[in-house]
């Protein structure tokens, strides 16, 4: 079965504090990874995603195979990134996302 | 910048009723899904949707369940005969292509409360 983990639930640091949001997924073929991220009242937007091995607004992930991690990092949390934040593989068949439970942070100032 | 569009943001019914949401997915794009989020649970796939025709359906989409892309433009959600247990954040996403690479886009949520 395909599934993704996300421990933390809520995570509240300091601004300026190092963040880690961390998932781990089930592995079943080859998914491609996401992170998708939901400020307050807005809609789900896709934050970065593995193959693009992008860095945006900070963020970057590794993706870990031996793990089958792919955890959210940030050296310098900001307030303004508080927000909910999904890990979401894409598996291909099908075309479908899998979302994890998600993990609320809160930047405090 | 093109986004997802979703009607109704809100809607109340009550059990046994059919409900149809509505989307109107970025133009160009060519595929289509269904995801739902019953309040305090994870975002959860229904259906994919590409050339008119359910690529994949979770268990959840079951006989109730339908979608269709009666035009050029909108992408519905149709429940026969709601039960309880549907209430939740329905929200429609589009992608360009079906691929790896390809990103979903979401649109707002439609917040649907069967009683």
């Amino acid at each position: 079965a395909q599934r993704v983990t996300q421990p933390e639930k809520l995570l509240s640091v300091f601004k300026g504090a190092p963040v880690e949001l961390k998932c781990n997924y089930s592995y079943s073929g080859s998914p491609e990874l996401f992170w998708y991220v939901q400020y307050s009242r807005q809609r789900l937007q896709l934050l970065l995603r593995h193959i693009s091995r992008e860095s945006i607004k900070g963020f970057t992930a590794d993706l870990n195979k031996g793990e089958t991690s792919f955890h959210l990092k940030k050296p310098f949390a900001q307030e303004e990134d508080s927000a909910m934040y999904y890990c979401a593989p894409f598996y291909n068949q099908g075309g479908k996302l899998i979302f994890g439970q998600g993990t609320e942070l809160s930047v405090k100032p | 910048e093109p986004e997802v569009t979703q009607t109704p943001s809100h809607q109340v019914t009550q059990m046994g009723q059919e409900v149809i949401l509505r989307c109107v997915p970025i133009s160009n794009h060519l595929y289509f899904y269904w995801y739902r989020q019953i309040l305090g649970q994870k975002v959860e796939f229904l259906v994919s949707f590409y050339n008119n025709e359910i690529s994949e359906k979770s268990e959840i989409f079951d006989d109730q369940f339908s979608v269709e892309r009666p035009d050029g433009s909108n992408f519905t959600l149709k429940i026969r005969s709601t039960k309880l247990e549907d209430s939740a954040m329905y929200f429609c996403a589009s992608s360009l292509e079906g691929g790896l690479k390809e990103t979903q886009y979401f649109g707002p949520g439609t917040r649907l409360l069967v009683l």
